[in-house]
């Protein structure tokens, strides 16, 4: 089956624009991961979303990033008021039900906050 | 809390010489431990994971790994780089409890030399 999709691929948007990114996870898998990759850097978790748990929320870097996901679906990432530190590559992956920590990872998208 | 430090940030190798990534983390129980592969423009691929048992993993592309417990480390290695291998590479740690999110090193750039 098809891997992890995300869209855009590029995003290029102004600063204090809401930009709004998309990922659709692996048919069937439980668990969808969000990571921020800055330039230069390794990956930073964000939002964590199991089936219908309440997801967690405990790396997103402020209240302007939040994120949805319906049941076992596509995931959606929105950056409010978007800063230029926001600029980076937004990583999405999913993890079958029943595995331990092994995540399947999307391209990514790169966002470019000018 | 845990972390992960990959000492090298870029290795230049020769085609066909040895190659060793080197990775520490910080955990308190036993780790989960990843090796990632990126390349250019494309997501992460898992290589190799440690969750128990065997201290020396093999994973995809030719490459292995040793978990070594009293140097809290998980370096990975391959006999014989080839060009293709060109890419960065991040060591993980399963951050525990039942997320299963990851924390990455800041990654390491593999550069092959004709």
């Amino acid at each position: 089956g098809a891997g992890v999709s995300q869209s855009p691929s590029n995003k290029v948007t102004e600063k204090g624009k809401d930009v709004e990114l998309r990922c659709d996870p692996i048919s069937g898998h439980t668990a969808l991961y969000w990571y921020r990759q800055r330039l230069g850097q390794g990956l930073e978790f964000l939002i964590y979303f199991q089936g219908n748990s309440a997801p967690d929320k405990s790396g997103l870097p402020s209240d302007r990033f939040s994120a949805e996901r319906t049941g076992e679906s596509v995931s959606t990432l929105t950056i409010q008021r978007t800063q230029q530190e926001d600029s980076a590559v937004y990583l999405c992956a999913s993890r079958k039900a029943g595995t331990t920590h092994e995540q399947y990872f999307g391209p990514g998208t790169r966002l470019t906050v000018t | 809390a845990q972390s992960v430090t990959q000492p090298d940030i870029h290795i230049t190798v020769s085609e066909g010489a040895s190659l060793e990534l080197r990775c520490n983390y910080s955990y308190g129980a036993t780790p989960y431990l990843f090796w990632y592969v990126q390349s250019p423009g494309q997501g992460l691929q898992l290589l190799l994971k440690y969750f128990s048992g065997d201290t020396l993993v093999q994973g995809i592309k030719g490459f292995e790994a040793e978990f070594k417990r009293s140097q809290s480390s998980f370096n990975l290695r391959k006999p014989s780089v080839h060009w293709s291998d060109a890419a960065e590479y991040f060591c993980a740690v399963g951050a525990g409890g039942n997320t299963g999110k990851l924390i990455f090193g800041q990654g390491t750039t593999l550069q092959v030399k004709p």
